[in-house]
C-alpha cells in the first residue's frame, strides 16, 4: 500500500525555472523524506524533514512540512537538465518507509 | 564505502519457474527493506527486517514469496513459482536504526529487473 500521493503526476518546465512538487499523506509520521530516481536507476535520498520541523534547505532544494494538513512540498530552484527524474515522497513511521507514486519532472532545454 | 549491492541486475524467466534475488546492505545497517516497483509507480514495501528478524511482512504474498536474512546481513528474496504479474523491479534498501533523532533515510541498491515470460 502507498501512503503518500504526489501532485502533479508529471511536470515539464524550462531550464532555469523553479519546480514545485507536493505530497499529501494520511497517517501520523516521524519524518518525511524525498527521493529522486533517474530512469532505470535506484532511488537516491535527497532530504529528510522531521515531524517537528517546518522547513528544510539543502542546496537548491527546499522542503516544507505541514503536519496539520498532512502535506509537504519540494521546491527545486534554478532547475537544470540533470534534474530530470522522478521524485518520490516517503513517509516514515516506526521505521517503516512508505513511498508515493511519484512526480515525473522533465526539464526542457 | 560500498553502497547496497544487488544481484543479478536483470533476470528473464519463464512463468512457473523459481527466481531468487540477493542483497548485500551497507555495513552496519540494521534495517533492510525489499520493495517492488512496477513501471510508472512508486516502490511498494514487501518486507522489512530489523537485524535477522522480519518485523513487517504484511505486504509479502506468502503463497509464492519468501525472504530470509541470515546472520542479519545479506538477504535473499525468492519467488516460486513466478507469475507474469511478478514482472517488476525489485529494490533492496538498508538504513541505520533511527536513533533518538529519528533519522532513518534509506539507501537503495540498483535493483533487479525481473521479466517473466
Amino acid at each position: 500500500s502507498q501512503q503518500g500521493e504526489e501532485d502533479p503526476q508529471a511536470l515539464s518546465i524550462q531550464e532555469g525555472e523553479n519546480a514545485t512538487m507536493n505530497c499529501s499523506y494520511k497517517t501520523s509520521i516521524n519524518n518525511l523524506q524525498w527521493y529522486r530516481q533517474n530512469s532505470g536507476r535506484g532511488l537516491v535520498h535527497l532530504i529528510l524533514i522531521r515531524s517537528n520541523e517546518r522547513e528544510k534547505h539543502s542546496g537548491r532544494l527546499r522542503v516544507t512540512l505541514d503536519t496539520s494538513k498532512k502535506s509537504s512540498s519540494l521546491l527545486i530552484t534554478a532547475s537544470r537538465a540533470a534534474d530530470t527524474a522522478s521524485y518520490f515522497c516517503a513517509t516514515a513511521r516506526d521505521d517503516k518507509i512508505i513511498f508515493g507514486k511519484g512526480t515525473r519532472l522533465h526539464i526542457l532545454p | 564505502e560500498a553502497g547496497v549491492v544487488q544481484s543479478p541486475r536483470y533476470k528473464i524467466i519463464e512463468k512457473k519457474q523459481p527466481v531468487a534475488f540477493w542483497c548485500n546492505p551497507i555495513s552496519g545497517h540494521n534495517t533492510l527493506y525489499w520493495y517492488r516497483q512496477n513501471l510508472g509507480q512508486g516502490p511498494e514495501l514487501l518486507i522489512r527486517y530489523e537485524n535477522e528478524e522480519a518485523v513487517d511482512d504484511s505486504q509479502l504474498p506468502k503463497d509464492r514469496f519468501s525472504a530470509e536474512r541470515l546472520k542479519g546481513v545479506d538477504s535473499t528474496l525468492k519467488i516460486q513459482p513466478a507469475e507474469l504479474g511478478d514482472s517488476a523491479v525489485y529494490l533492496c534498501a538498508s538504513s541505520l536504526a533511527p536513533g533518538q533523532d529519528r533519522r532513518n533515510e534509506a539507501f537503495f541498491g540498483q535493483g533487479t529487473r525481473l521479466t517473466v515470460v
